[in-house]
């Protein structure tokens, strides 16, 4: 296993549903990423976590629940979505303070 | 927040053809990468220049920080050049991305 792995790679949920997205990285770096890429839309910055510990959270919906429990680790849980939610999640890792940024492959969600 | 424009947003190519992106900057940066984006959505890292001109075969970037830009040239395209280009860039330890450039390379 090497660089950024995410799983699952696609995903159909309705807005009932309870699901999580998963971001392992095998870098050693120390800082973690979530983006939201949306159609037509620039890349939009969800959650940071450095150490472990949440540094930024870009006014993101309660109903996204980011969970970091150690340095290669990053789940997205999510429950009661909006159709408007679907969209493409990845994943990112960084060794701070260098921001030097490797993605995931990315996680597609069909919020129905 | 810190601004960033790339252009064009849209390049159709002849395949064996040269073309260069564009990325403008409103802000000083600490870091600007360039990503291509492959059709199953996954960011490929091609550059992380925070300053002076890089090559990697085909593919070469300039970032003029002085000035708040950087070029992405592409030489002699290939239809495995076709997607999207991103500029991403960090001056606050996190990144802001453009809009992007897609790019379509005809056979």
């Amino acid at each position: 296993e090497t660089g950024v792995t995410q799983t699952p790679r696609h995903l159909v949920m309705g807005m009932t549903n309870k699901k999580s997205l998963k971001c392992e990285q095998h870098l050693g770096h120390n800082a973690m990423y979530w983006y939201k890429q949306s159609a037509k839309k620039p890349l939009e910055l969800m959650f940071v976590y450095s150490l472990e510990e949440r540094v930024e959270n870009n006014s993101v919906p309660s109903r996204f629940s980011p969970e970091c429990p150690n340095s290669s680790h990053l789940f997205l849980h999510l429950h009661t979505l909006q159709p408007e939610d679907s969209a493409l999640y990845l994943c990112a890792s960084s060794q701070r303070p260098n921001t030097e940024a490797f993605f995931g492959q990315g996680t597609r969600l069909t919020v129905v | 927040g810190i601004q960033v424009e790339q252009s064009p947003p849209d390049l159709i190519l002849q395949e064996g053809a040269n073309s260069t992106l564009r990325c403008n900057f409103s802000d000083s940066v600490n870091n600007l990468q360039w990503f291509h984006q492959n059709p199953w959505g996954q960011l490929i890292n091609l550059f992380y220049i925070p300053s002076g001109t890089k090559q990697n075969g085909r593919l070469s970037a300039t970032t003029v920080a002085t000035e708040r830009y950087s070029l992405l040239y592409i030489s002699s395209s290939q239809t495995t050049d076709s997607g999207v280009y991103f500029c991403a860039v960090d001056n606050d330890y996190k990144l802001s991305f453009g809009a992007g450039t897609t790019v379509t390379v005809r056979a």
